[in-house]
Formats: C-alpha cells, sequence, structure tokens
C-alpha cells in the first residue's frame, strides 16, 4: 500500500524565513501535486510535476523520483502563505479510484 | 469564470436527516468527484464520476449517494446523516480522469457539515 508521509506536521516561522516543506512516498509515481488549502477556504492546486523543479512565484517545488521525495520550498515567508500544504502522488500502480493519495497535510502558521 | 461551486457552504443536520450537497462546475469537465476531510486524515475519496450518467465508489461510499445527470452538476446525497459523517466535504473537477498529472485538479471551496 502507498503511504504519502509529509514532515512536518505543523511548522510555524516568522516572516522572511525560508520554508520547507517535505514529502516521502513509498511506491513509485507518475506524477505529484503539490496543493494549498487556506484556513476555511478551498483548495488550490499550486504545482504539478513528475521529475526536476518548478517554481511560482516564492514557491519552489523538486522531486527526486529515485528518492521517491518531494520538497516545497517558500522563500522569503509571508503571513499570507500561512495555509494547510497537502502532497497529493500518482502512483504508478493506479492508487485510489481517481489515481490519487493525499499526505495528511502540513500546517504552517508564518507570524508577522 | 465560477470554476467548481459547492452549496451550502455550512450545515448543521440532527442525526437520521437527510440532505444533498450541492456540486456544479461550469467548465465542461468531464470528471468529477467528492472527497471528506478528516482532522489527522487525508482527503479520501466519496464517490466519482468520469461523465454524465456514470459514478462509481471511492474509498469511503458508505452513507453517501450520487448522481450525474448532466456534465455540470454532481450532488453528493446522505440519506440518513450519523455523527460519523461530521467532516469537510470537498467537490473536485478535471477536464479527464486520465492522465489527473497532466489536467490537474480544480476545487470547490468545501461544506463544513456538523451531525449532531
Amino acid at each position: 500500500k502507498n503511504e504519502v508521509e509529509q514532515s512536518p506536521q505543523n511548522l510555524t516561522a516568522q516572516e522572511g524565513e525560508f520554508i520547507t516543506i517535505n514529502c516521502s512516498y513509498s511506491v513509485g509515481i507518475s506524477a505529484l501535486h503539490w496543493l494549498q488549502q487556506h484556513p476555511g477556504g478551498g483548495i488550490v492546486s499550486l504545482f504539478m510535476l513528475s521529475s526536476g523543479k518548478k517554481k511560482h512565484g516564492r514557491l519552489i517545488a523538486t522531486i527526486n523520483i529515485q528518492e521517491k521525495h518531494s520538497s516545497l520550498h517558500i522563500t522569503a515567508s509571508h503571513p499570507r502563505d500561512s495555509a494547510v500544504y497537502i502532497c497529493a502522488v500518482i502512483p504508478n500502480s493506479g492508487g485510489g479510484a481517481d489515481g490519487l493519495t493525499f499526505g495528511k497535510g502540513t500546517h504552517l502558521i508564518i507570524q508577522p | 469564470n465560477a470554476g467548481v461551486t459547492q452549496t451550502p457552504k455550512f450545515q448543521v443536520l440532527k442525526t437520521g436527516q437527510s440532505m444533498t450537497l450541492q456540486c456544479a462546475q461550469d467548465m465542461n469537465h468531464e470528471y468529477m468527484s467528492w472527497y471528506r476531510q478528516d482532522p489527522g486524515m487525508g482527503l479520501r475519496l466519496i464517490h466519482y464520476s468520469v461523465g454524465a450518467g456514470i459514478t462509481d465508489q471511492g474509498e469511503v461510499p458508505n452513507g453517501y449517494n450520487v448522481s450525474r445527470s448532466t456534465t455540470e452538476d454532481f450532488p453528493l446525497r446522505l440519506l440518513s446523516a450519523a455523527p460519523s459523517q461530521t467532516s469537510v466535504y470537498f467537490c473536485a473537477s478535471s477536464k479527464q480522469s486520465r492522465p489527473i498529472y497532466y489536467y490537474g485538479y480544480t476545487f470547490g471551496s468545501g461544506t463544513r457539515l456538523t451531525v449532531v
């Protein structure tokens, strides 16, 4: 069974700090999503990646397929980055009915 | 450009009551799905649909029914609400079901349901 583990579960940091959220999974995958969920709000897709690195503004996502690991980095963090960040993978073997296996999320708080 | 619209945003039900959570998308997406999100757990798939007239069960389908009479709408019905169904529910859609990694998902804003 594919497991998706995120670390840390909770992270509190000061404004301006460099943030790293990690995602590890146990089976081969075809792609990985990073999602953002704001308090009381919906879920937004940040990145989809299957290799290498993607950058959007202050957000950077990397993936190492061989090591079964992905990281989400936030540079110059801001209080508006406070949210739950969710990793979801698409296993090569098919995963769930919709092809996705979700991590439990990392709750990030950026203090001013 | 509404995307995925869920209603209501909040609902309190008594045990045994029934209700329907509405989900509509205006992007002509073939694929729609319902998830529930509980504290300390990842999103779990309840039901999904790959097109009008086609639905199937996900990981946690018990106690829920769905139908897909049109491409736009995918309502989730709770037939007899139970406290274990207290959760936040998300509807999501995608242009096609596979490959999700290419088309991605659009999520609704969620419905917070409490069953007392």
